[in-house]
């Protein structure tokens, strides 16, 4: 079965501080895929980066950063430098690469609010 | 331009009634989901289509029905509104079921 946890339920964080949301992921699976999304105060849903199995790379994205390793089965995310507008509930998911099974497994979700 | 456009953006209704929720997409993607998101801001998902196929089917009540005009339309059917059913939908779309699943603005459902 596939599971993605996030232990963190809600953050504050005051302004330009740095910021670290957890995720954890099981799965027996040995291919699969593994995304962030922002939700902020409006309600939509915004993908900010996927990652598969067999990349372990870290990558930069500005003020974002991933840290995939599968030795923990975790995908954590930071924000640099916070600001108000990070103030959101981001999501990490999963997906498994099997036939017939393409959907995305959720995390409950970690609500960040940025303090000016 | 919108990606994946949802309407209405909010629907309230009814207890018993019927309503439909319609999604589009430009994408040019094959495939298209809806989920659920509840008052706990879980998601969940409830359906998928590709190519006008329906792949997956989550224990949702029979009560909800996705229809599929075309491959850039997937639309949400509910009939005989329950309280429980209050939340918000979303509609994704993703180029072949293996890629990135792009979401609408959502529709919050408020049943009375």
């Amino acid at each position: 079965a596939q599971k993605v946890t996030q232990a963190q339920t809600e953050i504050s964080v005051v302004e330009k501080e740095d910021v670290t949301l957890d995720c954890v992921y099981e799965t027996r699976d040995t291919t699969y895929y593994l995304f962030w999304y922002k939700q902020p105060p409006s309600g939509e849903l915004v993908f900010l980066i996927r990652r598969n199995s067999f990349d372990e790379q870290n990558e930069i994205s500005g003020r974002y950063s991933w840290n995939f390793q599968k030795s923990t089965s975790s995908f954590n995310f930071t924000i640099t430098a916070s600001q108000v507008v990070d103030s959101a509930v981001y999501f990490c998911a999963l997906r498994i690469d099997q036939t017939g099974a393409n959907n995305l497994f959720f995390g409950t979700g970690t609500r960040l609010t940025v303090i000016p | 331009d919108t990606a994946v456009s949802q309407t209405p953006k909010y629907l309230v209704t009814q207890m018993g009634n019927d309503k439909s929720i319609k999604c589009e997409q430009n994408l040019g993607h094959d495939t298209m989901y809806w989920y659920k998101q509840d008052s706990k801001k879980f998601l969940k998902i409830m359906f998928s289509y590709n190519n006008k196929e329906l792949i997956i089917n989550e224990t949702v009540p029979n009560r909800f029905s996705p229809k599929s005009p075309d491959k850039a339309h997937l639309n949400l059917h509910i009939n005989s509104l329950e309280l429980g059913d209050s939340a918000v939908y979303f509609c994704a779309s993703s180029q072949a079921r293996t890629e990135t699943q792009y979401f609408g603005p959502g529709t919050r459902l408020l049943v009375l």
